[in-house]
């Protein structure tokens, strides 16, 4: 079974200041790693990424990931948080190895930037 | 190249009714999935159907169903509707097969349900 945990409901983060919005994910096999936003009343819009290779993804809006096999986690990251980057973040993750092509889902972290 | 389209955005029924949900994937996309999003639950998977056949279904109840056509517009139906049901439905589409994929998927702006 795949699980994917972002331990913060909500992270607020002063505009210009660095952000961190936490996820571990739980795979029997090898995963896929996905960050998604989400803005009010829309779908959700892909942001980056990990298959394979590179440890450190950089993806769309100027975020990037770290990912780290050992403690089994996938934060996203921006050096500089801007008020537009509020919204609903998404981690997902899929264990193609494992033969699940489903992902599945974090519960979502409210990312507030503040002026 | 347009979106995934979903239609309609926004609608309101009452407990009891039942309502259909439409989804237009990427043109070229086969696999269309579905999703309920609540506040309390998040993000949870319904059915991913792949040329006009069911490959994966969530733990909903059988008053939720749908299907997919051969130009792989997908809808689902749910009936008897409960005031549990409000939540916005997600549809989402992906390129290749399921057994080969590596993509991400792209997602409609959602049908908000509303269940009075």
């Amino acid at each position: 079974a795949q699980s994917v945990a972002q331990p913060e409901d909500q992270v607020n983060v002063a505009e210009g200041n660095p952000l961190t919005v936490k996820c571990t994910y739980s795979v029997s096999g090898n995963p896929y790693l996905f960050w998604y936003v989400q803005y009010p009343n829309r779908g959700l819009q892909f942001l980056l990424k990990y298959i394979t290779g590179d440890n450190l993804v950089k993806g769309s809006y100027g975020f990037e990931a770290e990912f780290n096999k050992s403690q089994t986690s996938f934060h996203l990251k921006k050096p500089s948080a801007l008020v537009s980057d509020s919204a609903l973040y998404f981690c997902a993750v899929r264990d193609i190895t494992g033969g699940s092509y489903i992902p599945t889902f974090g519960r979502g972290t409210s990312l507030i930037v503040h002026p | 190249k347009a979106g995934v389209t979903q239609t309609p955005r926004y609608l309101i029924k009452t407990r009891g009714q039942q309502v259909t949900l439409s989804c237009s994937p990427i043109s070229g996309h086969r696999s269309v999935s579905w999703y309920q999003q609540t506040p309390g639950q998040g993000l949870q998977f319904l059915f991913e159907y792949f040329s006009e056949t069911q490959r994966n279904k969530g733990n909903f109840p059988g008053r939720f169903s749908g299907r997919q056509f051969s130009n792989s517009r997908s809808e689902m139906n749910v009936s008897t509707l409960e005031l549990g049901d409000s939540a916005l439905y997600l549809c989402a589409s992906i390129l290749e097969g399921w057994n080969s994929n590596t993509g991400e998927l792209f997602f409609g702006e959602g049908s908000r349900l509303t269940v009075l």
